[in-house]
């Protein structure tokens, strides 16, 4: 098992450009989160998926975002016209209900609007 | 609402010296908690959790934390700090199910030779 990985690690966009990152979640894992980090701060939950299901997103997950799992496998999180207030960590983790309530987190996408 | 408090943004202690971080956690029913740590560039590693039972969790590099339901709190110990522990801490809570986690702001450990 090689844990959860994340694709790109580091993305640099103008502002007003879309992104998409992606999100390998354990396998077998059905439970998949976004979070949202910035400098100084703590992961901030953005959207989590059960399955293919989205199930709930935060307040904090306006418009411009979007998720998706479409096969209850992978995920991408795309952000549709980027500002400067979007930079930050994205991190995705995920979650088997059999094994506990512990999140397995990957590395992170690191964007940079500039 | 639910809430995670780290009171000490940044902690300086000395290699071999004892380390305690702090966490106080608002919350309305048992919690579930946990204990992260992060290195620069890097995600999260759970060091530790406690779901129920002993309130006394060991984890992983030799950190421990106490649960202490009359306090709110859950703080993590370590008995002699390693130079490689530097990194920043987040204490975490989580409901019912592990449905989703809220993360306090974190604590940076700087250790010092």
């Amino acid at each position: 098992d090689t844990g959860v990985s994340q694709d790109p690690r580091h993305k640099i966009t103008k502002r007003g450009q879309n992104v998409t990152f992606r999100c390998d979640p354990i396998s077998e894992h059905n439970r998949l989160y976004w979070y949202r980090q910035t400098l100084g701060q703590g992961p901030e939950f953005l959207t989590y998926f059960q399955n293919e299901a989205q199930l709930e997103k935060s307040r904090l997950l306006s418009d411009r975002f979007s998720a998706e799992r479409p096969k209850g496998s992978f995920s991408t999180l795309e952000i549709q016209r980027t500002e400067q207030g979007d930079s930050a960590m994205y991190l995705c983790a995920s979650r088997n209900p059999k094994e506990g309530a512990e999140q397995y987190f990957g590395p992170g996408t690191r964007l940079t609007v500039t | 609402a639910q809430s995670v408090t780290q009171p000490d943004i940044h902690i300086t202690v000395s290699e071999g010296a004892s380390l305690e971080l702090r966490c106080n956690y608002s919350y309305g029913a048992t919690p579930y908690l946990f204990w992260y740590v992060q290195s620069p560039g890097q995600g999260l590693q759970l060091l530790l959790k406690y779901f129920s039972g002993d309130t006394l969790v060991q984890g992983i590099k030799g950190f421990e934390a106490e649960f202490k339901r009359s306090q709110s709190s859950f703080n993590l110990r370590k008995p002699s700090v390693h130079w490689s522990d530097a990194a920043e801490y987040f204490c975490a809570v989580g409901n019912t199910g592990g449905f989703k986690t809220i993360f306090g702001a974190g604590t940076r450990l700087f250790v010092k030779a």
